[in-house]
């Protein structure tokens, strides 16, 4: 098992430019999160789906978008990218409440 | 809403010294699962340990245990016998015991520690 996937692993955008941050699972895991990571800040979680076809948002949602249209994939999109969105972004999965959350590599993004 | 507080942002151990490194967190649930992620300088998050709220029983992993004090809101890392590969950011995060809540973890603002010869 590959785990969980994120690519690309470092991307520098433009303000006001937009791009489509990758994340998959093989794991078969029905629950998936997004968070950010900023410097002593820990990390907060952007959104999350508990299952292909429902999504919800969590701490700090605006200026992003999720999907979940396959139980393996959960890409995270940036709209129009602000420099408040340099940050390092995890992509999380788990089969439920007993099970561990596996995380990503992260992807670091910096918005010039 | 949850919180959860770290007031340790950094800490240093001696190799083969024993450190603990706290947390508190607040909730007025009754129902939760409480975390220790390591973060090493590779920025992968990697699960230390976990602790369910329902059990009074502290949780332990090899070096790795817990002092949960569900009263208190307190939910301690003891390190024993440090290694210099314990090197990292430590976090400590928490869930609500909720099926629909499974995959929303709260974190911390982390603690480094260093481990020095």
């Amino acid at each position: 098992n590959a785990g969980v996937t994120q690519t690309p692993k470092f991307q520098v955008l433009k303000t006001g430019q937009s791009m489509t941050l990758q994340c998959a699972q093989d794991m078969n895991h029905e629950y998936m999160s997004w968070y950010r990571q900023d410097p002593g800040m820990g990390l907060r979680l952007i959104h999350y789906s508990v299952g292909a076809g429902i999504t919800d948002q969590g701490e700090v949602p605006n200026g992003y978008n999720v999907s979940r249209s396959t139980t393996e994939d959960f890409p995270l999109r940036l709209l129009s990218a602000a420099p408040s969105q340099t940050s390092v972004y995890f992509c999380a999965s788990s089969s439920g409440l007993a099970g561990e959350q596996y995380f990503g590599p992260g992807t670091r993004l910096t918005v010039t | 809403a949850q919180t959860v507080t770290q007031s340790q942002p950094e800490m240093s151990v001696q190799e083969a010294e024993t450190v603990t490194l706290s947390c508190t967190y607040d909730t007025s649930e009754n129902n939760y699962y409480l975390f220790w992620y390591k973060q090493p300088p590779s920025r992968q998050m990697i699960l230390v340990i976990r602790q369910e709220a329902y059990k009074q029983q502290n949780a332990t992993e090899n070096r790795f245990s817990v002092n949960f004090q569900k009263a208190a809101k307190s939910f301690s890392l003891k390190i024993s016998d440090s290694q210099l590969g314990d090197t990292a950011m430590y976090f400590c995060a928490f869930m609500k015991g909720n099926t629909g809540t499974a995959s929303k973890l709260t974190f911390g603002t982390g603690t480094r520690l260093q481990v020095m010869l």
